[in-house]
């Protein structure tokens, strides 16, 4: 079955700390993309790449980092420099661009 | 900025109601727009994509229509039961990035 892998599901992240969320694709996706949500609130767009090593910032990219050395990988990694991860995070592919998005179960990220 | 708002935020209605859904967005040069359900603790889930060229689309018991000029779409859901219970979101399409509302969330009481 053909879909979007994310890990962990759940992830506690100390003070001065970075954590890196898993995203892994079998859909042979070329555009990647990873959102936030806030209770309450729609997703914000992170990071997108569109193809492997490229990749663009989205609307709130400060204080996260990722990378695209693979089709099928799309890791983020949250920095000590991003003063508020607590939330749920999405990571989500397409193959055209317009086709609709596939996400995965989401990542839920907490401060200790 | 692409704003999108989704209006109401929560909605109850007993089982065997049509559902109506609104989103409206504040720039027009859209691609597409996307309809998403999510369940609890989960991601989401796309339920009808509409291309700005496009007026309406429809899947079993949900329609979705869009008028670009006015900045509008609605979703309908006809006949709903208590598993359609879940939030739903609108998302609008600019090049590749998608722009969400905060979404509808729905509760069908049996």
């Amino acid at each position: 079955d053909g879909g979007i892998t994310q890990s962990p599901k759940y992830l506690f992240r100390k003070e001065g700390q970075n954590v890196t969320l898993s995203c892994e694709q079998n859909l042979n996706h070329d555009a990647m993309y990873w959102y936030r949500q806030d209770p309450g609130q729609g997703l914000r767009l992170i990071y997108y790449s569109q193809i492997v090593n490229d990749f663009q910032k989205g609307d709130i990219a400060e204080g996260y980092s990722v990378s695209r050395e693979k089709k099928e990988s799309f890791p983020l990694t949250v920095t000590s420099a991003q003063k508020n991860p607590t939330a749920f995070y999405l990571c989500a592919s397409t193959g055209e661009r317009n086709q609709p998005q596939h996400f995965g179960d989401g990542t839920r990220l907490s401060i200790l | 900025k692409q704003e999108v708002t989704q209006i109401p935020a929560a909605l109850s209605v007993p089982e065997g109601e049509n559902l109506v859904l609104n989103c409206s967005f504040t720039d027009s040069a859209i691609y597409n727009l996307q309809w998403f359900r999510q369940d609890p603790g989960k991601g989401l889930t796309s339920l009808l994509l509409i291309q700005s060229s496009q007026r309406e689309q429809t899947s079993g018991r949900l329609n979705a229509s869009l008028d670009k000029s006015s900045g509008r779409s609605t979703l309908y859901i006809a006949a709903s039961q208590p598993g359609d219970s879940a939030t739903y979101l609108c998302a609008v399409q600019d090049d590749y990035k998608l722009s969400f509302g905060a979404g509808t969330t729905v509760t069908v009481r049996a």
